[in-house]
């Protein structure tokens, strides 16, 4: 059972356009949400997160978006640059004291020159 | 500030070995948490230590086991190799306090043959 679904395994946008990334969850009780990215032979490198008690948060360049109605989260990446290409995970988290992360399976985004 | 480091970087085993995998965590960081990350997935949750105790568990088999020391370093073991265990194996630490923010290493690749 996927709980945290990244429905497009690849992404390409055009540099200086805007890169939407996307996230779907079913399990309600997630209550923190993350976004990683990774390059090839490199860990994930944390981005950018969010609480359910929040609905946007912005970090330069990045702003996550989290729509608890409908289950979903979105990263959106303005303006994109050529090393933004990576792959990028969104991860979820249930209060449990553990902060067990459960990741979807990843988008590949490639900004074009 | 020293980042989270693994070692091996790459190892190879035969199905039915043994193989230890080693984790320094970031400096300050007293959390530890083990993922597992097969081909074209994202990162599964395998465990998590605090304190040199284990502090949460994924769907994995107890052939897959940890310790941290005293230094907050942390060790993977995992018994009875399979084909299936071939993957990266990620650590990530965290500050307890703010368990929420996992950074992670660069991962260990394993295949198991």
């Amino acid at each position: 059972d996927q709980q945290v679904k990244q429905n497009s395994p690849s992404l390409s946008v055009q540099e200086g356009r805007i890169s939407i990334l996307n996230c779907d969850y079913t399990n309600s009780m997630f209550d923190y949400f993350l976004w990683y990215k990774k390059y090839p032979a490199e860990g994930p490198t944390f981005l950018i997160s969010i609480s359910s008690i929040k609905d946007k948060n912005e970090d330069g360049r990045f702003t996550v978006f989290l729509n608890k109605s409908a289950k979903h989260l979105s990263l959106h990446i303005v303006p994109s640059q050529p090393g933004d290409s990576a792959v990028y995970f969104c991860a979820a988290s249930a209060p449990s004291g553990t902060y067990k992360y459960i990741f979807g399976t990843g988008t590949r985004l490639k900004v074009l020159a | 500030e020293t980042g989270v480091t693994q070692s091996p970087t790459h190892l190879i085993k035969t199905r039915g070995q043994q193989v230890t995998l080693r984790c320094s965590s970031q400096s300050g960081h007293n959390t530890v948490s083990w993922y597992q990350q097969a081909l074209g997935q994202g990162p599964q949750f395998i465990f998590q230590y605090y304190r040199e105790e284990e502090n949460g568990r994924g769907n994995f088999p107890p052939r897959f086991s940890g310790l941290q020391f005293p230094n907050y370093s942390s060790e993977l073991n995992v018994n009875a190799l399979e084909l299936d265990d071939s993957a990266l194996y990620l650590c990530a630490s965290s500050p307890w306090g703010a368990v929420y923010e996992q950074y992670f290493g660069p991962g260990t690749r394993l295949t198991v043959t």
